[in-house]
């Protein structure tokens, strides 16, 4: 694809529940980026993956919240036993490489998020 | 810990004209990413700018300019010759590493015909 889709767009779910929000990135990235926006704020890192491994999940507000990247391509961010506060729009992001400080910037080009709704 | 803020919710512009949004940050590194994305009502964060602290020189693309004040931890975005399709939410960032990112609260932008 041409840029970095996400699935589903939106999503109502019960408190206690369990979803999984997907993100399909741009072909040939290998770093992919979870955040979480709520409502009148700005984005909130979550966790970032370097290929398969998980480079920096220090974002992740609790043990509920879980991502994998399988393949290195696409990823599912997993959340259980989901709460209200859980409500707020998820966004994935993919860059070509990631950086490490000093050797260069690439860019992250973002998804259209998926809006979680927990009641 | 690296905070962001931008202590103007909304702002507006008459088309053509200049409009300058305001951020400021706070950070103990020395080296670091500054940059401003576009968020429409489509929610896709799109990258407007963006500014290596180690450089001294102002960025600029196009329209859209930045005044970075490393000593001062300023980044203001000026808009010059606003257009109606640059009606947004403006959020400032900042990334230590150019990975983890730290967002702004943003600026509601609106432009007037």
């Amino acid at each position: 694809g041409a840029g970095v889709s996400q699935t589903p767009s939106n999503k109502v779910t019960e408190k206690g529940k369990y979803v999984e929000l997907r993100c399909d990135p741009i072909s040939g990235h290998t770093a992919l980026y979870w955040y979480r926006q709520s409502l009148g704020q700005g984005p909130e890192f979550l966790i970032y993956f370097q290929g398969t491994g998980a480079a920096d999940d220090s974002g992740l507000p609790n043990d509920r919240f879980f991502a994998v990247r399988p393949e290195g391509s696409v990823s599912t961010l997993k959340i259980q036993r989901t709460e209200r506060g859980d409500s707020a729009v998820y966004l994935c992001a993919s860059s070509s490489t990631g950086t490490s400080g000093g050797a260069g910037y690439n860019e992250q080009f973002f998804g259209p998020g998926t809006r979680l709704t927990v009641l | 810990a690296q905070t962001v803020t931008q202590s103007q919710p909304e702002m507006s512009v008459q088309e053509a004209e200049t409009v300058t949004l305001s951020c400021t940050y706070d950070t103990s590194e020395s080296d670091y990413y500054l940059f401003w994305y576009k968020q429409p009502p489509s929610r896709q964060m799109i990258l407007v700018i963006r500014q290596e602290a180690y450089k001294q020189q102002n960025a600029t693309e196009n329209r859209f300019s930045v005044n970075f004040q490393k000593a001062a931890k300023s980044f203001s975005l000026k808009i010059s010759d606003s257009q109606l399709g640059d009606a947004a939410m403006y959020f400032c960032a900042y990334s230590p590493t150019g990975n983890q990112f730290y967002f702004g609260t943003g600026t509601s932008l609106t432009v007037i015909p």
